[in-house]
Protein backbone atom coordinates (compact mmCIF):
# COMPACT_ATOMS: atom_id res chain seq x y z
CA UNK A 1 0.00 0.00 0.00
CA UNK A 2 1.02 3.75 -0.65
CA UNK A 3 2.84 5.42 2.46
CA UNK A 4 2.83 9.13 3.19
CA UNK A 5 5.64 10.32 5.23
CA UNK A 6 5.18 13.90 7.50
CA UNK A 7 7.91 14.46 10.38
CA UNK A 8 6.25 14.35 14.38
CA UNK A 9 6.71 18.36 14.73
CA UNK A 10 7.20 21.73 14.00
CA UNK A 11 7.65 24.56 15.64
CA UNK A 12 6.27 28.18 14.36
CA UNK A 13 6.46 31.72 15.88
CA UNK A 14 3.60 33.70 15.54
CA UNK A 15 2.71 35.46 12.58
CA UNK A 16 5.43 33.84 10.16
CA UNK A 17 5.11 30.66 7.74
CA UNK A 18 4.18 27.51 8.57
CA UNK A 19 4.84 24.35 6.42
CA UNK A 20 3.88 20.81 6.69
CA UNK A 21 5.63 18.11 4.53
CA UNK A 22 3.87 14.76 3.47
CA UNK A 23 6.35 12.62 0.92
CA UNK A 24 5.09 10.01 -0.79
CA UNK A 25 6.87 8.09 -4.30
CA UNK A 26 5.47 10.17 -6.92
CA UNK A 27 3.04 11.81 -4.94
CA UNK A 28 2.41 14.40 -7.69
CA UNK A 29 0.53 12.07 -9.31
CA UNK A 30 -2.28 12.37 -6.58
CA UNK A 31 -4.51 14.03 -5.05
CA UNK A 32 -3.64 15.58 -1.45
CA UNK A 33 -5.90 16.58 1.01
CA UNK A 34 -4.86 18.18 4.38
CA UNK A 35 -6.35 18.08 7.60
CA UNK A 36 -6.27 19.58 11.06
CA UNK A 37 -6.96 18.01 14.04
CA UNK A 38 -7.27 20.25 17.73
CA UNK A 39 -7.17 18.64 20.67
CA UNK A 40 -10.57 16.58 21.36
CA UNK A 41 -11.81 17.83 18.80
CA UNK A 42 -12.64 15.72 15.01
CA UNK A 43 -10.24 16.49 12.08
CA UNK A 44 -11.43 19.16 9.80
CA UNK A 45 -10.53 19.16 6.06
CA UNK A 46 -8.66 22.59 5.37
CA UNK A 47 -7.31 21.71 1.50
CA UNK A 48 -8.77 19.16 -1.28
CA UNK A 49 -7.04 18.47 -4.54
CA UNK A 50 -4.19 19.94 -3.33
CA UNK A 51 -4.67 23.47 -3.09
CA UNK A 52 -8.40 23.98 -3.05
CA UNK A 53 -9.90 24.89 0.09
CA UNK A 54 -13.41 24.15 1.49
CA UNK A 55 -15.82 26.97 2.06
CA UNK A 56 -15.02 28.69 5.41
CA UNK A 57 -11.41 27.52 5.23
CA UNK A 58 -9.18 31.01 5.13
CA UNK A 59 -6.59 31.74 2.54
CA UNK A 60 -3.72 31.48 4.65
CA UNK A 61 -4.21 27.93 4.06
CA UNK A 62 -2.89 26.66 1.33
CA UNK A 63 -1.15 23.44 -0.45
CA UNK A 64 1.06 22.58 -3.72
CA UNK A 65 2.33 19.19 -4.70
CA UNK A 66 5.33 18.42 -7.02
CA UNK A 67 7.62 15.03 -7.52
CA UNK A 68 7.82 13.06 -3.99
CA UNK A 69 6.28 16.04 -1.66
CA UNK A 70 3.47 17.62 -1.14
CA UNK A 71 3.25 20.65 1.37
CA UNK A 72 0.64 23.06 3.69
CA UNK A 73 1.33 26.00 3.94
CA UNK A 74 -0.21 28.42 6.69
CA UNK A 75 0.92 32.11 6.38
CA UNK A 76 1.05 34.59 9.21
CA UNK A 77 0.21 31.77 11.96
CA UNK A 78 -2.02 32.38 14.84
CA UNK A 79 -1.76 30.99 18.50
CA UNK A 80 -5.34 29.06 16.99
CA UNK A 81 -3.42 27.04 14.21
CA UNK A 82 -1.90 25.09 16.90
CA UNK A 83 -3.23 21.01 16.26
CA UNK A 84 -1.95 17.97 14.40
CA UNK A 85 -2.47 18.25 10.72
CA UNK A 86 -2.47 15.16 8.29
CA UNK A 87 -2.10 14.63 4.27
CA UNK A 88 -4.25 11.59 2.73
CA UNK A 89 -4.46 11.07 -0.64
CA UNK A 90 -7.01 8.21 -2.11
CA UNK A 91 -5.48 5.19 -4.20
CA UNK A 92 -7.48 3.77 -6.79
CA UNK A 93 -5.28 1.10 -7.54
CA UNK A 94 -4.89 -0.08 -4.17
CA UNK A 95 -6.85 -2.55 -1.86
CA UNK A 96 -5.89 0.38 0.88
CA UNK A 97 -7.22 3.33 -1.02
CA UNK A 98 -7.74 5.41 1.73
CA UNK A 99 -4.63 6.69 3.24
CA UNK A 100 -3.07 9.24 5.75
CA UNK A 101 0.47 10.48 6.72
CA UNK A 102 1.30 10.00 10.61
CA UNK A 103 0.49 13.61 11.10
CA UNK A 104 2.47 16.54 11.95
CA UNK A 105 1.79 18.45 15.60
CA UNK A 106 2.22 22.28 15.44
CA UNK A 107 3.91 24.10 18.04
CA UNK A 108 3.27 28.02 17.77
CA UNK A 109 6.21 29.30 19.73
CA UNK B 1 -23.88 16.92 10.64
CA UNK B 2 -23.38 13.13 11.90
CA UNK B 3 -23.65 12.00 14.79
CA UNK B 4 -21.65 8.10 16.46
CA UNK B 5 -23.73 6.49 19.31
CA UNK B 6 -22.86 3.38 21.04
CA UNK B 7 -21.10 1.63 23.90
CA UNK B 8 -18.14 3.15 25.04
CA UNK B 9 -16.56 -0.20 26.46
CA UNK B 10 -16.69 -3.92 25.16
CA UNK B 11 -15.04 -6.90 26.49
CA UNK B 12 -12.45 -8.84 24.52
CA UNK B 13 -13.47 -11.19 21.64
CA UNK B 14 -17.13 -9.51 21.83
CA UNK B 15 -18.35 -7.11 18.97
CA UNK B 16 -18.14 -3.58 18.73
CA UNK B 17 -21.46 -1.84 17.34
CA UNK B 18 -21.58 1.86 16.22
CA UNK B 19 -24.27 3.79 14.13
CA UNK B 20 -23.89 7.30 12.75
CA UNK B 21 -26.58 9.34 12.54
CA UNK B 22 -26.95 11.55 9.60
CA UNK B 23 -28.97 15.20 10.05
CA UNK B 24 -29.34 17.78 7.74
CA UNK B 25 -29.63 15.91 4.56
CA UNK B 26 -30.28 12.55 2.83
CA UNK B 27 -27.72 9.87 3.53
CA UNK B 28 -28.29 9.13 -0.08
CA UNK B 29 -26.25 9.19 -3.07
CA UNK B 30 -23.01 9.65 -1.10
CA UNK B 31 -20.34 7.37 0.42
CA UNK B 32 -20.22 7.36 4.04
CA UNK B 33 -17.02 6.14 6.13
CA UNK B 34 -15.52 5.12 9.80
CA UNK B 35 -11.72 5.95 10.72
CA UNK B 36 -10.56 5.70 13.91
CA UNK B 37 -7.28 7.00 16.26
CA UNK B 38 -6.06 4.96 18.73
CA UNK B 39 -5.09 7.13 22.08
CA UNK B 40 -2.41 9.62 21.33
CA UNK B 41 -1.80 8.13 17.49
CA UNK B 42 -2.74 8.60 14.10
CA UNK B 43 -5.86 8.36 11.38
CA UNK B 44 -6.67 5.08 10.52
CA UNK B 45 -9.06 4.11 7.60
CA UNK B 46 -11.04 1.05 8.59
CA UNK B 47 -13.79 0.99 5.78
CA UNK B 48 -16.42 3.29 3.74
CA UNK B 49 -19.94 2.08 2.08
CA UNK B 50 -22.42 3.33 -0.43
CA UNK B 51 -26.12 3.75 0.16
CA UNK B 52 -26.07 0.83 -2.29
CA UNK B 53 -24.80 -1.55 0.26
CA UNK B 54 -21.40 -1.99 -1.33
CA UNK B 55 -18.57 -1.65 0.80
CA UNK B 56 -14.63 -1.44 0.94
CA UNK B 57 -13.05 -2.34 4.11
CA UNK B 58 -9.15 -1.82 5.20
CA UNK B 59 -7.53 -5.05 4.58
CA UNK B 60 -6.14 -5.50 7.89
CA UNK B 61 -9.79 -5.42 9.27
CA UNK B 62 -11.46 -7.20 6.44
CA UNK B 63 -12.19 -10.45 8.04
CA UNK B 64 -14.14 -8.98 11.06
CA UNK B 65 -16.01 -5.91 9.97
CA UNK B 66 -18.93 -5.56 8.82
CA UNK B 67 -20.87 -1.96 7.49
CA UNK B 68 -24.42 -1.55 6.47
CA UNK B 69 -26.50 1.47 5.74
CA UNK B 70 -30.10 2.36 6.63
CA UNK B 71 -31.43 4.42 4.24
CA UNK B 72 -34.92 5.13 6.29
CA UNK B 73 -33.20 5.90 9.32
CA UNK B 74 -30.54 7.81 7.87
CA UNK B 75 -27.75 6.16 9.36
CA UNK B 76 -25.32 3.70 8.48
CA UNK B 77 -23.21 1.33 11.00
CA UNK B 78 -20.38 -0.52 11.73
CA UNK B 79 -19.65 -3.79 13.63
CA UNK B 80 -16.42 -5.16 14.57
CA UNK B 81 -15.97 -8.44 15.80
CA UNK B 82 -13.30 -10.44 17.96
CA UNK B 83 -12.26 -7.14 19.37
CA UNK B 84 -8.86 -6.93 21.25
CA UNK B 85 -7.74 -3.98 23.33
CA UNK B 86 -5.65 -2.85 20.24
CA UNK B 87 -9.20 -2.11 18.76
CA UNK B 88 -9.48 0.56 21.57
CA UNK B 89 -9.74 3.89 19.35
CA UNK B 90 -12.16 7.36 19.12
CA UNK B 91 -14.27 5.83 15.99
CA UNK B 92 -14.85 8.85 13.77
CA UNK B 93 -17.52 8.09 11.01
CA UNK B 94 -17.06 10.45 8.01
CA UNK B 95 -19.02 11.28 4.58
CA UNK B 96 -16.43 10.54 1.51
CA UNK B 97 -16.77 12.47 -1.22
CA UNK B 98 -16.00 11.54 -4.63
CA UNK B 99 -15.26 13.91 -7.24
CA UNK B 100 -13.44 12.55 -9.17
CA UNK B 101 -11.16 8.63 -9.29
CA UNK B 102 -8.35 10.81 -7.65
CA UNK B 103 -9.80 13.50 -5.51
CA UNK B 104 -11.59 11.45 -2.74
CA UNK B 105 -11.76 12.69 0.86
CA UNK B 106 -13.21 12.98 3.84
CA UNK B 107 -15.35 16.76 4.03
CA UNK B 108 -18.29 15.58 7.03
CA UNK B 109 -16.85 14.57 10.30
CA UNK B 110 -19.01 13.38 13.50
CA UNK B 111 -17.19 14.47 16.98
CA UNK B 112 -16.00 10.99 17.27
CA UNK B 113 -16.91 8.40 19.86
CA UNK B 114 -14.42 6.35 22.66
CA UNK B 115 -14.63 2.79 22.66
CA UNK B 116 -12.84 1.12 25.08
CA UNK B 117 -12.24 -2.71 24.85
CA UNK B 118 -11.33 -4.26 28.24
CA UNK B 119 -12.65 -6.79 30.43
Amino acid sequence: SYILTQPPSVSVAPGRTARFTCGGDNIENKRVNWYQQKPGQAPMLVVYNDNDRPSGIHERFSGSNSANTATLTISGVEAGDEADYYCQVWDINSDLPAVFGGGTKLAVL
Amino acid sequence: QLQESGPGLVRPSETLSLTCGVSGGSINHYYWSWVRQAPGKGLEWVGYIYTSGKTTYNPSLKSRITMSVDTSKNQFSLKLNSVTATDTATYYCARLLYLSLTVVYFDLWGQGTLVTVSS
